[in-house]
């Protein structure tokens, strides 16, 4: 079965450093997202992604965040400088039936900032 | 504001009886609900979708009710297995909603 794919699987960093993190979503899939959840809490959704431009995003998604597809399978968010508050599990997830409808998920990037 | 409310404490049952599990929201009106799974350190996984005209929907041991008027959600699943234990989130969304998971209820199923 088709499955995201995201790399790495952890990434420690220093507070105020960039990182990129990495996602393959299903290949025929048309819309992407990126969630994160923080130890204990809840999924939160982060920004989504169709037709190659942000087509919604929350609060948390402030300047400090973007999200690129650099070519046809790669999906990326990138975090500028990162804070301590960002350490968190980063979920990558892919849509084909349409926005926000029955999101595959993948496996989470665990991002630590020190 | 928007808000998702699941049970909060673990639901603990005995291998082949039936879980069930409660979504309710307040504040909006979702065009439809989803639930999926997520096992510790792993992505949520897809489980049901039921849009707001469906009353019920199956599939093999798990059924999904969702009552607009009630604004509530209720995810079974029958002859439980302990390979069901998992936490269950409900996300309602759709229509000009971004779905939000809740919080997640834990299930524990005993042997």
């Amino acid at each position: 079965e088709p499955e995201v794919t995201q790399t790495p699987s952890h990434q420690v960093t220093q507070m105020g450093q960039e990182v990129i993190l990495r996602c393959v979503p299903i290949s025929n899939h048309l819309y992407f997202y990126w969630y994160r959840q923080i130890l204990g809490q809840k999924v939160e959704f982060l920004v989504s992604f169709y037709n190659n431009e942000i087509s919604e995003k929350s609060e948390i998604f402030d300047d400090q965040f973007s999200v690129e597809r650099p070519d046809g399978s790669n999906f990326t968010l990138k975090i500028r400088s990162t804070k301590l508050e960002d350490s968190a599990m980063y979920f990558c997830a892919s849509s084909g039936q349409g926005a926000f409808e029955k999101l595959f998920f993948g496996s989470g990037t665990q991002l630590s900032v020190l | 504001s928007q808000k998702i409310e699941q049970n909060s404490e673990a639901l603990n049952i005995q291998e082949g009886k039936t879980a069930t599990l409660t979504c309710n929201y307040t504040n909006y009106s979702p065009a439809y609900l989803q639930w999926y799974r997520q096992d510790p350190g792993r992505g949520p996984v897809f489980l049901l979708l039921i849009r707001e005209n469906e009353k019920e929907k199956r599939k093999e041991r798990l059924k999904v009710t969702f009552d607009t008027t009630l604004k509530q959600s209720l995810f079974h699943i029958t002859a439980s297995q302990p390979a069901d234990s998992a936490t269950y989130l409900c996300a309602p969304s759709g229509g000009s909603y971004i779905p939000t998971f809740g919080r997640g209820t834990s299930l524990i199923v005993h042997p």
